[in-house]
């Protein structure tokens, strides 16, 4: 059965904090690995990953992607109270039109 | 763009009641899917559909239905309403294209309450 899990579940840090959010997987015939930012209402997609080693950036935002370990991590720099939010990583099998989501992150910032 | 349009956004059942979640996209997406999400958890897979005549379970179905008879629609069905059916219901659709990561359109949400 295919499986994702995310950890910490819950973290709390100061405005200007890096954070790191873990996810590890495992999945038959992995094809990618999402992450979404999910704040009241329905989850907004921030990244795809495909390849190893290959990170992806956007902003304050990263991400990277390692299939020997199965895992990717999500990094935010210099967080933000507009961060707080709950992080979702999901992923996606080869063949499947579905992804399989794992039980999120729920930052905190406090200012 | 409407996109993924769900209703109700919020209701209260009692247990033993039924009802029925509607969804609806207007971007000619195959691919539909239902999602419900517990508090502090992460989204679970209730039932997809990869075409209109065409529905599967997903890892939660016990308790639902769902029926696809036009590719837009894609209603979910609650029979005998449960306290463990408390959550939000998220209603998504996603083109073939297995290319782009960000394919997943999800609705705004529906909370629905059992007591």
């Amino acid at each position: 059965e295919d499986k994702v899990v995310q950890s910490p579940l819950s973290l709390v840090v100061h405005e200007g904090d890096t954070v790191t959010l873990n996810c590890s997987y495992e999945v038959t015939n992995f094809r990618s690995l999402l992450w979404y930012k999910q704040e009241k209402k329905a989850p907004t997609f921030l990244f795809m990953l495909t390849s190893s080693g290959i990170e992806k950036k956007s902003g304050r935002l990263s991400s990277i992607l390692d299939k020997k370990e199965l895992f990717s991590i999500l990094n935010i720099t210099a967080t933000q109270t507009g961060d707080s939010a709950i992080y979702l990583c999901a992923v996606a099998a080869q063949g499947a039109q579905k992804l399989v989501f794992g039980q999120g992150t729920r930052l905190t910032i406090n200012p | 763009n409407a996109g993924v349009t769900q209703t109700p956004k919020f209701r209260i059942l009692k247990i033993g009641q039924s009802m029925t979640l509607q969804c609806t996209q207007d971007m000619n997406h195959n691919y539909m899917y239902w999602y419900r999400q517990d508090p502090g958890m992460g989204l679970k897979l209730i039932y997809y559909s990869v075409g209109a005549g065409i529905t599967d379970k997903g890892e939660v179905p016990n308790g639902y239905n769902v029926s696809r008879s036009t590719t837009e629609d894609f209603p979910l069905r609650l029979e005998l309403a449960a306290p463990s059916q408390t959550s939000v219901y998220f209603c998504a659709s996603s083109p073939i294209d297995r290319l782009s990561g960000n394919t997943i359109y999800f609705g705004e949400g529906s909370w629905l309450t059992v007591v």
